[in-house]
């Protein structure tokens, strides 16, 4: 299995709501990672998981909590968003921190706010 | 901002023809890296060359590095009309896992 999972593919939410995204890959990759794209702009950077353990938060706002069950599943937490927070969240893996073979992205949750 | 600049912004070509594009960056690096994304959809990687390495190919791909002047260049070669898609170069500096991707080059090949 090559791939990383992302579910869900499309989520429409409100701004009181809260949703989960998740993430899920069997390659025995040690480090997980949630990216923000806006549209026409570069992925930015949010959290870095290496051995299930938080390594990197990029000062992302409370209201995105990540979650790493395990060494397979990723999970982002949504709360109280606001409108700009809608955009495409790509999660993404690496066998190290150095992504020495790459990184592997899932297809992306597209996300929209209202 | 650690993002690099990627030149040019936009780039159209026809089916058959040479597409190059360059980036740059800002301060020492480990690897750089090379993304194609289509159309909204999640990246794919298509490769690395490391900071003692000058020139990778991969297919129709090509890749090189001149640290001295902290750039890139990806050459994709007889291009064809599924290349079409937005390309990104991406490093890692100093800290592991902080992979920062460049402003990206989208590409159009009319076939």
């Amino acid at each position: 299995d090559t791939e990383v999972t992302q579910t869900p593919k499309h989520l429409v939410m409100g701004m009181t709501n809260k949703k989960s995204l998740k993430c899920e890959q069997h390659m025995g990759h040690r480090a997980m990672y949630w990216y923000k794209q806006k549209a026409k702009k570069p992925p930015e950077l949010m959290f870095v998981y290496s051995y299930e353990k938080l390594s990197i938060n990029e000062s992302v706002p409370s209201r995105f909590s990540p979650e790493c069950p395990n060494s397979s599943l990723l999970n982002l937490h949504l709360h109280a968003l606001q409108p700009e927070d809608s955009a495409l969240y790509l999660c993404a893996s690496s066998q190290d921190l150095w992504g020495a073979a790459g990184y592997t992205f899932g297809s992306g949750t597209r996300l929209t706010v209202v | 901002s650690q993002q690099g600049e990627e030149d040019p912004q936009a780039l159209s070509i026809q089916e058959g023809e040479n597409a190059t594009m360059n980036c740059s960056y800002k301060t020492s690096i480990n690897n750089l890296q090379w993304y194609r994304q289509n159309s909204g959809r999640g990246l794919v990687h298509l490769i690395l060359i490391r900071s003692n390495e000058r020139e990778k190919h991969s297919g129709r791909l090509r890749v090189t590095l001149d640290t001295s002047k902290k750039s890139s260049s990806l050459l994709i070669t007889a291009s064809r009309a599924a290349d079409t898609a937005s390309y990104f170069c991406a490093t890692i500096y100093n800290q592991g896992g902080k992979l920062i991707f460049g402003q990206g080059t989208e590409l159009s090949v009319k076939p």
